[in-house]
């Protein structure tokens, strides 16, 4: 299985604070990485897929770069309803895999 | 617009069996795959398998491989994950959701159901 790690577990900021989370493969998986957010309670959300693509209806402050292994997620100003947990997924080979998420608090 | 419900939540003993359910609305159900992901308390996010819901076609996680069985019924736009015997570590919410399988976005989850709670406890 690929695995998935993430960048920090968890992180505090303030509100317009730029945030950025890293999520690293165990090996080359290309564009093959989506970036979800989970609200306490709720399910989770797809806000980036093919590492940088926003998805429909998803705020512009969102954002994602890289390939291969290495990626990040960012918010560019921070806002009190972005506080949430964000996990990355690879798709490139199954089993698809998450990574183990970080909580973003304020 | 795209609606996954799932049943709800479940409480069992252990050994008992249980299938639980994902109603699809607002899209060609047969389109589309199906995912179900476990969450256990507290915990990340575990891809279990999928299904194609246009012929049954299923991938599993070898983590649940042989421990868990998806299925779908066309008919009523219906998704399952079911179980022949519950364990205590089985205690986690439950979501479906669909995937894209093809294009742009393929691989993406874009819409989830509200998860289901299935406590096993003696």
């Amino acid at each position: 299985d690929i695995q998935m790690t993430q960048s920090p577990p968890s992180l505090s900021a303030s509100v317009g604070d730029r945030v950025t989370i890293t999520c690293q493969a165990s090996q080359d998986i290309g564009n093959a990485l989506n970036w979800y957010q989970q609200k306490p309670g709720k399910a989770p959300k797809v806000l980036i897929y093919d590492v940088s693509n926003l998805q429909t209806g998803v705020q512009s402050r969102f954002s994602g770069s890289g390939s291969g292994i290495h990626f990040t997620f960012t918010i560019s100003s921070l806002q009190p309803e972005d506080i949430a947990t964000y996990f990355c997924q690879q798709y490139d080979v199954l089993p698809f895999t998450f990574g183990p998420g970080t909580k973003v608090e304020i | 617009e795209v609606h996954l419900v799932q049943s709800g939540g479940e409480v069992k003993k252990p050994g008992e069996s249980l299938r639980i359910s994902c109603q699809a609305s607002g899209y060609s159900f047969t389109n589309y795959w199906i995912s179900w992901v476990r969450q256990m308390p507290g915990k990340g996010l575990e891809w279990m398998g999928r299904i194609d819901c246009s012929d049954s076609y299923t991938d599993y996680s070898p983590t649940f491989q042989g421990l868990v069985t998806i299925s779908v019924d066309k008919s009523l736009s219906t998704a399952y994950l079911q179980w022949s015997g519950l364990k205590a570590s089985d205690t986690a919410k439950y979501y479906c959701a669909r995937l894209i399988q093809t294009g742009a976005a393929a691989g993406t989850f874009d819409n989830w159901g509200q998860g289901t709670l299935v406590t096993v406890s003696s």
